[in-house]
Protein backbone atom coordinates (compact mmCIF):
# COMPACT_ATOMS: atom_id res chain seq x y z
CA UNK A 1 0.00 0.00 0.00
CA UNK A 2 1.64 3.12 -1.36
CA UNK A 3 1.25 6.02 1.15
CA UNK A 4 0.12 8.70 -1.36
CA UNK A 5 -3.05 7.82 -2.95
CA UNK A 6 -3.48 7.89 -6.60
CA UNK A 7 -6.48 6.78 -8.94
CA UNK A 8 -5.58 3.55 -10.37
CA UNK A 9 -6.56 4.39 -14.34
CA UNK A 10 -7.37 7.04 -16.07
CA UNK A 11 -8.59 7.97 -19.58
CA UNK A 12 -9.35 10.42 -22.17
CA UNK A 13 -9.57 10.68 -26.06
CA UNK A 14 -6.69 12.88 -28.00
CA UNK A 15 -6.91 16.80 -27.53
CA UNK A 16 -8.91 16.20 -24.28
CA UNK A 17 -7.59 17.87 -21.11
CA UNK A 18 -6.95 15.35 -18.37
CA UNK A 19 -5.83 15.43 -14.72
CA UNK A 20 -4.15 12.77 -12.34
CA UNK A 21 -4.68 13.64 -8.49
CA UNK A 22 -2.44 12.34 -5.72
CA UNK A 23 -3.62 12.87 -2.37
CA UNK A 24 -1.30 12.63 1.10
CA UNK A 25 -1.11 13.79 4.80
CA UNK A 26 0.34 17.02 6.51
CA UNK A 27 3.27 15.06 7.38
CA UNK A 28 4.70 14.81 2.85
CA UNK A 29 2.38 16.36 0.14
CA UNK A 30 0.78 18.84 3.09
CA UNK A 31 4.04 20.38 3.67
CA UNK A 32 6.41 19.27 1.25
CA UNK A 33 6.90 20.03 -2.27
CA UNK A 34 5.50 17.11 -4.99
CA UNK A 35 7.50 15.23 -7.79
CA UNK A 36 5.57 13.97 -11.39
CA UNK A 37 6.97 11.23 -13.21
CA UNK A 38 5.83 9.06 -16.24
CA UNK A 39 6.80 6.26 -17.08
CA UNK A 40 6.46 4.23 -20.53
CA UNK A 41 6.55 0.69 -20.19
CA UNK A 42 9.87 -0.93 -21.56
CA UNK A 43 11.40 3.29 -21.22
CA UNK A 44 13.39 5.07 -18.28
CA UNK A 45 10.91 6.76 -16.40
CA UNK A 46 11.03 10.11 -16.88
CA UNK A 47 10.41 13.59 -14.76
CA UNK A 48 7.99 15.65 -15.21
CA UNK A 49 7.06 18.06 -12.62
CA UNK A 50 9.10 18.94 -9.35
CA UNK A 51 8.49 21.11 -6.71
CA UNK A 52 4.51 21.16 -7.65
CA UNK A 53 5.01 22.91 -10.98
CA UNK A 54 8.33 23.19 -12.09
CA UNK A 55 8.61 21.43 -15.77
CA UNK A 56 12.50 20.13 -16.41
CA UNK A 57 13.90 21.52 -19.65
CA UNK A 58 12.07 19.79 -22.38
CA UNK A 59 9.19 18.65 -20.68
CA UNK A 60 6.13 20.33 -23.09
CA UNK A 61 4.15 23.04 -21.18
CA UNK A 62 0.86 20.42 -21.61
CA UNK A 63 1.95 19.12 -18.97
CA UNK A 64 1.30 21.06 -15.52
CA UNK A 65 1.68 20.35 -11.70
CA UNK A 66 -0.44 22.26 -9.18
CA UNK A 67 -0.79 21.41 -5.39
CA UNK A 68 -3.42 22.32 -2.74
CA UNK A 69 -3.29 21.43 0.59
CA UNK A 70 -2.77 17.45 1.32
CA UNK A 71 -3.37 17.25 -2.70
CA UNK A 72 -1.33 17.21 -5.79
CA UNK A 73 -2.81 17.42 -9.45
CA UNK A 74 -1.15 16.63 -12.87
CA UNK A 75 -3.06 18.14 -15.72
CA UNK A 76 -1.94 17.12 -19.49
CA UNK A 77 -3.97 19.04 -21.71
CA UNK A 78 -4.15 18.30 -25.48
CA UNK A 79 -4.11 15.08 -24.84
CA UNK A 80 -1.80 12.82 -27.44
CA UNK A 81 -1.73 9.03 -28.02
CA UNK A 82 1.90 9.31 -26.79
CA UNK A 83 1.20 10.35 -23.35
CA UNK A 84 -0.43 6.70 -22.70
CA UNK A 85 1.92 6.07 -19.87
CA UNK A 86 1.94 5.06 -15.89
CA UNK A 87 2.25 8.18 -13.98
CA UNK A 88 3.88 8.68 -10.35
CA UNK A 89 3.67 11.14 -7.41
CA UNK A 90 6.33 11.43 -5.18
CA UNK A 91 7.40 13.54 -1.99
CA UNK A 92 9.05 13.94 0.96
CA UNK A 93 7.45 11.89 3.98
CA UNK A 94 8.33 13.62 7.38
CA UNK A 95 8.78 10.62 9.35
CA UNK A 96 9.32 7.73 6.17
CA UNK A 97 11.59 10.32 4.10
CA UNK A 98 11.01 9.22 0.42
CA UNK A 99 7.44 8.58 -0.77
CA UNK A 100 5.52 8.01 -3.46
CA UNK A 101 1.80 7.24 -5.08
CA UNK A 102 0.54 3.71 -6.45
CA UNK A 103 0.72 5.14 -10.11
CA UNK A 104 -2.28 6.03 -12.18
CA UNK A 105 -2.28 4.04 -15.92
CA UNK A 106 -3.22 6.47 -18.51
CA UNK A 107 -5.31 5.22 -21.51
CA UNK A 108 -5.54 7.40 -24.67
CA UNK A 109 -9.18 6.32 -26.19
CA UNK B 1 24.14 13.67 -21.66
CA UNK B 2 23.48 11.88 -18.45
CA UNK B 3 23.14 8.34 -18.78
CA UNK B 4 22.59 5.43 -16.04
CA UNK B 5 22.96 1.90 -17.12
CA UNK B 6 22.01 -0.50 -14.29
CA UNK B 7 23.24 -4.49 -14.34
CA UNK B 8 23.11 -7.54 -12.05
CA UNK B 9 19.57 -7.91 -12.25
CA UNK B 10 18.94 -12.00 -12.00
CA UNK B 11 16.58 -14.63 -11.35
CA UNK B 12 17.79 -15.95 -7.63
CA UNK B 13 16.91 -18.31 -4.58
CA UNK B 14 15.34 -16.75 -1.45
CA UNK B 15 18.41 -16.18 0.84
CA UNK B 16 20.74 -15.55 -1.79
CA UNK B 17 22.59 -12.45 -2.52
CA UNK B 18 22.91 -10.48 -5.60
CA UNK B 19 25.01 -7.30 -6.74
CA UNK B 20 23.70 -4.44 -8.82
CA UNK B 21 25.63 -2.13 -10.35
CA UNK B 22 24.75 1.34 -11.61
CA UNK B 23 27.34 2.82 -14.26
CA UNK B 24 26.81 6.80 -14.39
CA UNK B 25 27.85 9.05 -17.57
CA UNK B 26 27.70 12.56 -18.05
CA UNK B 27 27.83 14.11 -14.66
CA UNK B 28 29.76 12.70 -11.27
CA UNK B 29 28.16 10.10 -8.86
CA UNK B 30 30.59 11.50 -5.80
CA UNK B 31 29.18 14.84 -6.01
CA UNK B 32 25.42 14.02 -6.29
CA UNK B 33 22.96 12.18 -4.34
CA UNK B 34 22.42 8.50 -6.45
CA UNK B 35 19.13 6.62 -4.98
CA UNK B 36 17.63 2.89 -5.66
CA UNK B 37 14.20 2.94 -6.31
CA UNK B 38 12.45 -0.60 -6.89
CA UNK B 39 8.91 -1.38 -8.56
CA UNK B 40 7.21 -4.31 -7.88
CA UNK B 41 4.67 -5.99 -9.71
CA UNK B 42 1.31 -4.29 -9.63
CA UNK B 43 2.60 -1.68 -7.08
CA UNK B 44 3.85 1.97 -7.02
CA UNK B 45 7.51 2.38 -6.62
CA UNK B 46 9.25 2.21 -3.55
CA UNK B 47 12.93 3.99 -2.47
CA UNK B 48 14.80 1.72 -1.32
CA UNK B 49 18.13 3.42 -0.38
CA UNK B 50 20.56 6.71 -1.20
CA UNK B 51 24.10 7.34 -1.08
CA UNK B 52 24.88 11.13 -0.05
CA UNK B 53 27.78 13.12 -1.82
CA UNK B 54 29.26 13.07 1.56
CA UNK B 55 29.07 9.92 1.54
CA UNK B 56 26.20 9.04 4.20
CA UNK B 57 23.74 6.03 3.45
CA UNK B 58 20.05 5.69 4.41
CA UNK B 59 17.76 2.69 3.69
CA UNK B 60 14.07 1.81 3.56
CA UNK B 61 12.95 -0.44 7.34
CA UNK B 62 12.18 -3.11 4.07
CA UNK B 63 15.72 -3.30 3.60
CA UNK B 64 17.78 -2.38 6.72
CA UNK B 65 20.81 -4.37 7.37
CA UNK B 66 20.17 -6.34 4.23
CA UNK B 67 21.22 -4.39 1.45
CA UNK B 68 24.05 -2.40 1.09
CA UNK B 69 24.74 1.26 -0.94
CA UNK B 70 28.17 1.80 -2.05
CA UNK B 71 29.92 3.74 -5.17
CA UNK B 72 33.57 3.25 -6.95
CA UNK B 73 34.45 6.66 -7.47
CA UNK B 74 37.40 5.98 -9.95
CA UNK B 75 34.11 4.26 -12.20
CA UNK B 76 31.65 6.74 -11.68
CA UNK B 77 29.32 3.51 -10.53
CA UNK B 78 27.36 3.17 -7.75
CA UNK B 79 26.30 -0.61 -6.62
CA UNK B 80 23.52 -2.21 -4.02
CA UNK B 81 24.80 -5.04 -2.36
CA UNK B 82 21.70 -7.37 -1.57
CA UNK B 83 21.76 -9.92 0.83
CA UNK B 84 19.13 -12.47 2.31
CA UNK B 85 16.64 -11.96 -0.25
CA UNK B 86 12.96 -12.92 -0.27
CA UNK B 87 10.58 -13.37 -2.68
CA UNK B 88 9.03 -9.80 -1.65
CA UNK B 89 12.45 -7.85 -2.76
CA UNK B 90 11.29 -9.53 -6.31
CA UNK B 91 11.15 -6.11 -8.80
CA UNK B 92 12.79 -3.94 -11.45
CA UNK B 93 15.48 -1.76 -9.34
CA UNK B 94 16.43 2.16 -10.86
CA UNK B 95 19.72 3.78 -10.42
CA UNK B 96 18.34 7.11 -10.06
CA UNK B 97 19.82 10.80 -9.70
CA UNK B 98 17.62 12.37 -6.94
CA UNK B 99 17.86 16.07 -5.86
CA UNK B 100 16.77 17.11 -2.50
CA UNK B 101 17.22 19.65 -0.24
CA UNK B 102 14.68 20.76 2.72
CA UNK B 103 11.10 19.93 2.00
CA UNK B 104 12.26 19.70 -1.43
CA UNK B 105 12.98 16.35 -3.40
CA UNK B 106 12.37 14.83 -7.00
CA UNK B 107 14.94 12.51 -8.98
CA UNK B 108 16.01 14.04 -12.75
CA UNK B 109 17.22 10.84 -14.13
CA UNK B 110 16.76 7.11 -14.06
CA UNK B 111 17.75 4.58 -15.78
CA UNK B 112 16.21 1.69 -17.69
CA UNK B 113 15.99 -0.53 -14.85
CA UNK B 114 17.46 -4.28 -14.13
CA UNK B 115 15.34 -6.92 -13.13
CA UNK B 116 15.26 -8.50 -9.91
CA UNK B 117 13.50 -11.99 -9.31
CA UNK B 118 13.18 -14.26 -5.89
CA UNK B 119 11.91 -17.61 -6.85
CA UNK B 120 12.62 -21.01 -6.05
Amino acid sequence: QSVLTQPPSASGTPGQRVTISCSGSSSNVGSNYVSWYQRVPGTAPKLLIYNNNQRPSGVPDRFSGSKSGTSASLAISGLRSEDEADYYCAAWDDSLRRVFGGGTKLTVL
Amino acid sequence: EVQLVESGGDLIQPGGSLRLSCAASGFTVSTNYMSWVRLAPGKGPEWVSVIYSGGTTFYADSVKGRFTISRDTSKNTVHLQMNSLRDDDTALYYCVREVSYGNQLYFDYWGQGTLVTVSS
